[in-house]
């Protein structure tokens, strides 16, 4: 057991269609990341939340919109997305200490999207 | 700029050795881990290297030279459940940047 939760693990929606990731992090982090994982490309974050405060990824679109309610719940919410934002989606979390540096990212299994 | 690379592919046999390598160019540096992702699962944590040298962890040992920009992952006793993508990121304050990844198939 990882310790990350993701819901759903499998996704599949049109392009006019709204829907929300979720990820739970059981582990007591207080850092918790989105990342986009497509065919034969990097790992790409797409945004942070770290000590009560957001990081984006500036080249990540407005159709994708996080939420972060607490330190152990970490949602996207997707709108009009496009077929080219079919891709895995991992949730990862770690510590992130006042003085700097971060600790072992901990990932989710993922959710596998298809946007038709 | 930043930049991460490692070879697409290798192959090896069961029970051999193999050396994934990975060079980067980053703006900052505070260590350099490795994961490890079986097809359609999370990457799952290797290894950490932040001081130059060699961290040994049962058959899997990972080096780190700063001044070189140069890692390497060392897989001893090959086993088929190894085969897998094997993922070399680059820490910096707050985030991660990952090469794409090496996938490693281990025939018998």
């Amino acid at each position: 057991e990882t310790g990350v939760t993701q819901t759903p693990r499998h996704l599949v929606m049109g392009m006019t269609n709204k829907k929300s990731l979720k990820c739970e992090q059981h582990l007591g982090h207080n850092a918790m990341y989105w990342y986009k994982q497509s065919a034969k490309k990097p790992l790409e974050l797409m945004f942070v939340y770290s000590l009560e405060e957001r990081v984006e990824n500036n080249s990540v679109p407005s159709r994708f919109s996080p939420e972060c309610p607490n330190s152990s719940h970490l949602f996207l919410h997707l709108h009009t997305l496009q077929p080219e934002d079919s891709a895995l989606y991992l949730c990862a979390s770690s510590q992130v200490y006042q003085a700097g540096g971060v600790d072992t990212q901990y990932f989710g299994p993922g959710t596998r999207l298809t946007v038709l | 700029g930043q930049n991460i690379d490692q070879p697409t592919e290798m192959t090896a046999t069961e029970g051999a050795i193999v050396q994934i390598n990975c060079t980067y160019q980053t703006s900052g540096f505070n260590g350099l881990f490795w994961y490890q992702q079986h097809a359609g699962e999370a990457p799952t944590f290797l290894s950490y290297n932040v001081l130059d040298g060699l961290e040994e962890k049962g058959r899997f040992s990972s080096f780190l030279s700063r001044s070189k920009g140069y890692s390497y992952l060392l897989l001893k006793e090959l086993q088929m459940k190894d085969s897998a993508s094997y993922l070399c990121a680059v820490r910096g304050f707050q985030k991660l940047v990952f090469g794409t990844g090496t996938r490693l198939l281990v025939s018998p």
